[in-house]
């Protein structure tokens, strides 16, 4: 059964500070790995997936297979960055995602 | 751009009532999806279409039942709604391995 970890549920960081979302996830072959984000009173809409290896508002995420993580990471906050991220994994050949139960972020100005 | 609706923001039921969530996209996707979203819990995948007339369970379909008559529209029945099915509900399209688009979601409060 494949699983996905977000350990904390609520993370609060000062603006200008680095910021990393943790997401560790459980799959025997190879996955595809996303995150997701949910600004206030908006749709959860794709942030980044690893597979096209971009960088998606100054966030990047790096797939570890060895430590099963796809950790999100920003170097400096911005207080635009406050939402719920949620991270998601695709088995290989499903169509369907296996969620996260999110981490809520807030940037403190 | 790509586009998923949905056909109520806003929803308050009686407990037993026979509750329709409608969703439509206009991207032609063979798949969409519905999802209930709860505080701490993330979002659970209810049911998932991949064509017209196809329906798989998905992780709690447990007191829900879908319908695919068109490409365009999943429907999503609460045959006798409880409260315990008071959540947000998220409906998503997908083509084939692509990203999933989801919908602004229905606020669902079962009474």
């Amino acid at each position: 059964a494949q699983r996905v970890t977000q350990p904390e549920k609520l993370l609060s960081v000062f603006k200008g500070a680095p910021v990393e979302l943790k997401c560790n996830y459980s799959y025997s072959g190879s996955p595809e790995l996303f995150w997701y984000v949910q600004y206030s009173r908006q749709r959860l809409q794709l942030l980044l997936r690893h597979i096209s290896r971009e960088s998606i508002k100054g966030f990047t995420a790096d797939l570890n297979k060895g430590e099963t993580s796809f950790h999100l990471k920003k170097p400096f906050a911005q207080e635009e960055d406050s939402a719920m991220y949620y991270c998601a994994l695709r088995g290989a050949g499903s169509y369907q995602l296996t969620f996260g139960k999110g981490t809520k972020l807030s940037v403190i100005p | 751009d790509v586009k998923v609706t949905q056909s109520s923001r806003y929803l308050v039921k009686r407990t037993g009532e026979k509750v329709f969530l409608e969703c439509v996209q206009d991207m032609d996707h063979e798949n969409m999806f519905w999802y209930r979203q709860d505080p701490g819990l993330g979002l659970r995948l209810i049911y998932f279409s991949y064509d017209v007339k196809m329906k798989e369970k998905g992780d709690i379909p447990e007191g829900y039942s879908v319908s695919r008559e068109k490409k365009e529209r999943f429907s999503l029945i609460l045959e006798s709604a409880s409260t315990n099915q008071t959540s947000m509900y998220l409906c998503a399209g997908q083509g084939g391995t692509d990203t999933q688009y989801f919908g602004p979601g229905t606020r669902l409060t079962v009474l």
